[in-house]
């Protein structure tokens, strides 16, 4: 079956750290860019980062908000993905998504869409 | 950040009326534009991408359209499980937005 599921979400203090894992299965996980989407409680979705296929350089982006204090990585030996957090703040309690990024290409140049996505895991900070 | 803005937030409809949702992004995007469903309680689930190209297993009567800034998501015939939140994002910056989403409730 192809799916995400996420792990690793809870209740932490201010100024902690966390980290979330996905595991993937179903399809070819080292073929496929990989994104992290939060929503927190009531709010829209978010962007958090992504990290390209080994491939394309294994490189990561990250949203201004996390810049600096979140860190994505990938196992492709374990098909999974992860999001290291540090200096948590309140304003990152969400619901933590990860989702595949594949591609449209046409004309020479290429989109990036959030295709498959996990069911998500709560982050709560909060002292 | 390049910022998205959907219009209108919320509207009420009733099942088969034509729903129109826009989307205008703060600087040309291209057609790096995609569309999102999300249901209560559940991940988002993408409909529409590249602007206009209909995700395989979606029905037909959601076509996306547009260019450059304005884009629009379009519901020919609204059905009862087609009440959710509808979200548009671009692809085109290094760093991706959403938009604020777009409620669709029952009338």
């Amino acid at each position: 079956e192809v799916q995400l599921v996420e792990s690793g979400g809870g209740l932490v203090k201010p100024g902690g750290s966390l980290r979330l894992s996905c595991a993937a299965s179903g399809f070819t996980f080292s073929n496929v860019w990989m994104s992290w989407v939060r929503q927190a409680p009531g709010k829209g979705l978010e962007w958090v980062g992504r990290i390209k296929r080994k491939t394309d350089g294994g490189t990561t982006d990250y949203a201004a908000p996390v810049e600096g204090r979140f860190t994505i990585s990938r196992d492709d030996s374990k098909n999974t993905l992860y999001l290291q957090m540090s200096s948590l703040k309140t304003a990152d309690t969400a619901v933590y998504y990860c989702t595949t990024t594949p591609s449209y290409c046409s004309g020479g140049t290429c989109s990036w869409y959030f295709d498959l996505w996990g069911r998500g895991t709560l982050v709560t900070v909060s002292s | 950040d390049i910022q998205m803005t959907q219009s209108p937030s919320s509207l009420s409809a009733s099942v088969g009326d034509r729903v129109t949702i826009t989307c205008r992004a703060s600087q040309s995007i291209n057609s790096f534009l995609n569309w999102y469903q999300q249901k209560a309680g559940k991940a988002p689930k993408l409909l529409i991408y590249a602007a206009s190209s209909l995700q395989s297993g979606v029905p037909s009567r959601f076509s996306g359209s547009g260019s450059g800034t304005d884009f629009t998501l379009t519901i020919s015939s609204l059905q009862p499980e087609d009440f959710a939140i509808y979200y548009c994002q671009q692809s085109f910056s290094t760093f991706w937005t959403f938009g604020q989403g777009t409620k669709v409730e029952i009338k």
